[in-house]
């Protein structure tokens, strides 16, 4: 069955800090690939996704992935986070048929 | 971007109650779901439609059921609220031209006392 594994449950920067998030998935297919954050009070909002080529894929707010289908996995990485980073961040895999999320990450970045 | 638009946001509602959580997307999306939250938590698929006249069951049991009449409308029906219920309930949409790209509404916050 797919699924998707999220390493991190909290983290916690300092501002300016690197940040990578990681995710996994496990399935055999063609997958999209894609990164949601929820601000604290606000609803899911896609932060960058990755269907097919270049598998280092830009969002916004500075945020990028890279998708390395060897090992299965799909990133998400910020070179110098800022206190407006601070949400939950959800890794979500999907076929052509259903999105299925990881457990989520809870970022919090201290001034 | 795809409008989704859930009512009510936030519901307080005593044991037994039926409750319907409304569900209404503008972009013309052939898909929509449910997903179920708890604070702090993983979200749950509980409910999917590929269209019109089609409903799913998602990964997680729900005792929830839902409806697909119109395109644009996904109303999510509990026929008896228990406290177990108490949790976010999140609608989206999404269409295959995109990628399955999904866009959430705002979330419904069901408390059942």
């Amino acid at each position: 069955a797919q699924s998707v594994s999220q390493h991190n449950h909290h983290v916690i920067l300092s501002e300016a800090a690197s940040l990578e998030l990681g995710c996994n998935y496990s399935y055999g297919g063609t997958v999209n690939l894609f990164w949601y954050v929820q601000y604290p009070g606000q609803h899911l909002q896609l932060l960058l996704k990755y269907f097919s080529g270049d598998p280092l894929v830009k969002g916004i707010k500075g945020f990028e992935a890279e998708f390395i289908k060897s090992k299965f996995s799909f990133n998400l990485r910020k070179p110098s986070v800022q206190w407006s980073d601070t949400a939950e961040y959800f890794c979500a895999v999907s076929n052509t048929d259903k999105l299925i999320f990881g457990t989520g990450t809870r970022l919090q970045v201290f001034p | 971007e795809a409008d989704i638009y859930q009512t009510p946001r936030y519901l307080v509602i005593g044991t037994g109650k039926k409750i319907t959580l409304e569900c209404s997307q503008t972009m013309g999306h052939d898909k929509m779901y449910w997903y179920q939250q708890d604070p702090g938590m993983e979200l749950h698929l509980i409910h999917y439609s590929y269209g019109v006249n089609s409903t799913e069951k998602g990964d997680l049991s729900s005792e929830s059921t839902v409806s697909r009449i119109r395109t644009e409308h996904f109303p999510l029906t509990l026929e008896s609220a228990r406290p177990s219920h108490t949790s976010q309930y999140l609608c989206a949409s999404s269409e295959y031209a995109s990628g399955n790209t999904i866009y959430f509404g705002e979330g419904s916050w069901l408390t059942v006392v």
